[in-house]
């Protein structure tokens, strides 16, 4: 089946550093997610990618989707404490189904 | 607007007791359904998805059933719980044909004692 590697695994980071993060496929996807999770909540959508190559912003996120179509990619810049949680990417292929990566837990320092 | 709701929040349930968690969705028609969970605060593995009423795929053998019996309502099941079946469960909702956004519910957690 679909998998998706997303990496890093977690991050420490001081407020106001960028972050970068990805996820790569063994297949080819027609849509990549990103998504953040709080504690005890539901993940929420942040982007959304249709197209190889795209490239989205949503304020201090950027995501891309890649030429490959096997990967893609989130970065959030200057961040801040209540950027404190886990991210994760989702990708669709040929059904109607998102298959999910492990997440990436982020901490910041103040 | 959209909204998808699923409850209860927490649960506390000795093994072998039965389980039925409850989605639903509304301001859309026809949505696809789905039941994910999500152990230890990472990880999110797709249990069933529904692509209409009555319509139930299962992506893993195990101790749960998920049936569809109206349009914007996914109910999540088991007989007997197991300890396993411990974690956090999260009930999503997407447009379908091609649009595959998928919006969670504010999720479950099950603790099996």
């Amino acid at each position: 089946g679909q998998q998706l590697n997303q990496s890093p695994q977690s991050m420490f980071i001081q407020e106001g550093e960028d972050v970068s993060m990805n996820c790569t496929s063994s297949s080819i996807f027609n849509t990549w997610l990103w998504y953040k999770q709080d504690p005890g909540e539901g993940p929420v959508l942040l982007i959304a990618l249709y197209k190889a190559g795209e490239l989205t912003s949503n304020g201090r996120l950027t995501a891309q989707f890649g030429i490959t179509r096997k990967d893609s990619f989130l970065n959030i810049s200057a961040s801040i404490p209540s950027d404190v949680g886990i991210y994760f990417c989702a990708g669709q292929g040929g059904s109607e189904k998102l298959v999910f990566g492990k997440g990436m837990k982020l901490t910041v320092n103040p | 607007s959209q909204t998808i709701h699923q409850w209860p929040a927490t649960l506390v349930q000795p093994v072998g007791s039965p389980l039925s968690l409850e989605c639903t969705v509304e301001g859309t028609s026809n949505p696809n359904l789905y039941w994910y969970r999500q152990a230890a605060g990472r990880g999110l593995q797709l249990l069933f998805y529904s692509v209409g009423i009555g319509q139930i795929s299962s992506e893993v053998p195990q101790n749960l059933s998920a049936s569809r019996p109206q349009d914007r309502q996914f109910i999540l099941s088991s007989k007997k719980l197991l300890l396993s079946d411990s974690g956090f469960y999260l009930c999503a909702w997407s447009q379908g044909a091609g649009n595959t956004e998928a919006f969670f519910g504010q999720g479950t957690r099950l603790t099996v004692v």
